[in-house]
Order: structure tokens, then C-alpha cells, then sequence
């Protein structure tokens, strides 16, 4: 079945520094890719998503590009802050099209 | 809109006993699922369904029943609790796109302890 692998935290780096959190994955057919992040005591929020092959999803300063040669999705901000300290999970559909499969979670500390 | 409810947020059982989470949505979302999460094992699918009445196994499936009667309400079932079943669980809703299920919105999560 479908399954992904993040890269396994945590991560700490200073404000203003560049982020990137590594995702692959393993899939039968064309799955959408998700980034989730869960802030403190919280329940998970979309950040962003891509649906197809080379689609950049972005938001909030993130951005990801689904690509497909290599199996990844790359989570990237040029410059954190230390409100973007929170744990990050890669996702995907599952083989079915009918829930997401999560990885393990990264867990970005930001300092100032 | 509310989005996705969940209800208790804390919840403490001993074992061998029995509770039901509860978790609605009032955005007639088709699909709902049911997660947990532990430490350093991210989220795990528990159960699923992509309509009234259709329901199906996730990947950590045992010790958890779920029906679903309504396309609002989306109850998990913990028959005889184990200390195993600690653990933060997570609701979450979708619409299906055109490459299954879409974005998921996530409730607020039950943080369950079993002694």
C-alpha cells in the first residue's frame, strides 16, 4: 500500500534561518500530497497540497513540489519565524482515495 | 460552522471498560475518519467511512468498533479499554475530489488515558 517517510526531527534552527523538511513517498497510481501542522495542544491544520505531478502547493511562506522522478514533496521556507515552531507531517491518499496516510511527524523548534 | 466537533477532550478509564468518542461535522463532509496519534508514530487510521451506513478497517483497526447512521456523526467504540488505547485521537472530515479524498479538516482531538 501506499506509505510515507518524513525526515525525523527535531529540527532546530534560529529565526530568519531556511527550512526544509524532507518527505518520500511510495504509491500505486497518482496520489494528492498534503502538508499538515499541528501548533501546540492543537489538532492538525492544512498548510498546503498538490494534487498532481509538478504542482508547487504553497502557503504562509511554505512550498512544496510534487515530484513525481523522485517520490518526494519537500517542505521549504525561506526564512522561519518563531511562530512557525510546531510539528509538521507529510500525507498522502491512501491506495483506496478514501483517507491520508501520515508520516511520523517533524517536529521545528525556532529560536530568536 | 462549528467544522468538526469532538467530545470528551480529556478522558480518563480504567481497563476493561467502555466509552464511545464522539465526533460530528456540520459541513455534510461525505467522508470521516477516525486517527490516532502516539509519540514518534505520527497519525494512524483507526477506521473510516465514505458514506452513511459504509464503514471499513484502517490500519490499526482492533479493540475499535464504528458505525455511521448519520453523514453528520462518525462515534468511535472502545469495547474493553487497554492501557494500550492511551493516546491523543483525531476526527477528521473530507469531500472526495477527483483523485479520492480531498483536504481533511481535523477536530480538536480527545486525549484518552487508560490505568
Amino acid at each position: 500500500g501506499n506509505s510515507v517517510t518524513q525526515m525525523e526531527g527535531p529540527v532546530t534552527l534560529s529565526e530568519e534561518a531556511f527550512l526544509t523538511i524532507n518527505c518520500t513517498y511510495t504509491a500505486t497510481g497518482y496520489p494528492s500530497l498534503f502538508w499538515y501542522v499541528q501548533y501546540p495542544g492543537e489538532g492538525l491544520q492544512l498548510l498546503l497540497k498538490a494534487t498532481k505531478a509538478d504542482d508547487k502547493g504553497s502557503n504562509k511562506g511554505f512550498e512544496a513540489t510534487y515530484r513525481k522522478e523522485t517520490t518526494s514533496f519537500h517542505l521549504e521556507k525561506g526564512s522561519v519565524q518563531v511562530s512557525d515552531s510546531a510539528v509538521y507531517f507529510c500525507a498522502l491518499t491512501n491506495q483506496a482515495g478514501t483517507a491520508l496516510i501520515f508520516g511520523k511527524g517533524t517536529t521545528l523548534s525556532v529560536s530568536s | 460552522n462549528a467544522g468538526v466537533t469532538q467530545t470528551p477532550k480529556f478522558q480518563v478509564l480504567k481497563t476493561g471498560q467502555s466509552m464511545t468518542l464522539q465526533c460530528a461535522q456540520d459541513m455534510n463532509h461525505e467522508y470521516m475518519s477516525w486517527y490516532r496519534q502516539d509519540p514518534g508514530m505520527g497519525l494512524r487510521l483507526i477506521h473510516y467511512s465514505v458514506g452513511a451506513g459504509i464503514t471499513d478497517q484502517g490500519e490499526v483497526p482492533n479493540g475499535y468498533n464504528v458505525s455511521r447512521s448519520t453523514t453528520e456523526d462518525f462515534p468511535l467504540r472502545l469495547l474493553s479499554a487497554a492501557p494500550s488505547q492511551t493516546s491523543v485521537y483525531f476526527c477528521a472530515s473530507s469531500n472526495p475530489s477527483g483523485q479520492g479524498v480531498n483536504e481533511q479538516y481535523f477536530g480538536p482531538g480527545t486525549r484518552l488515558t487508560v490505568t
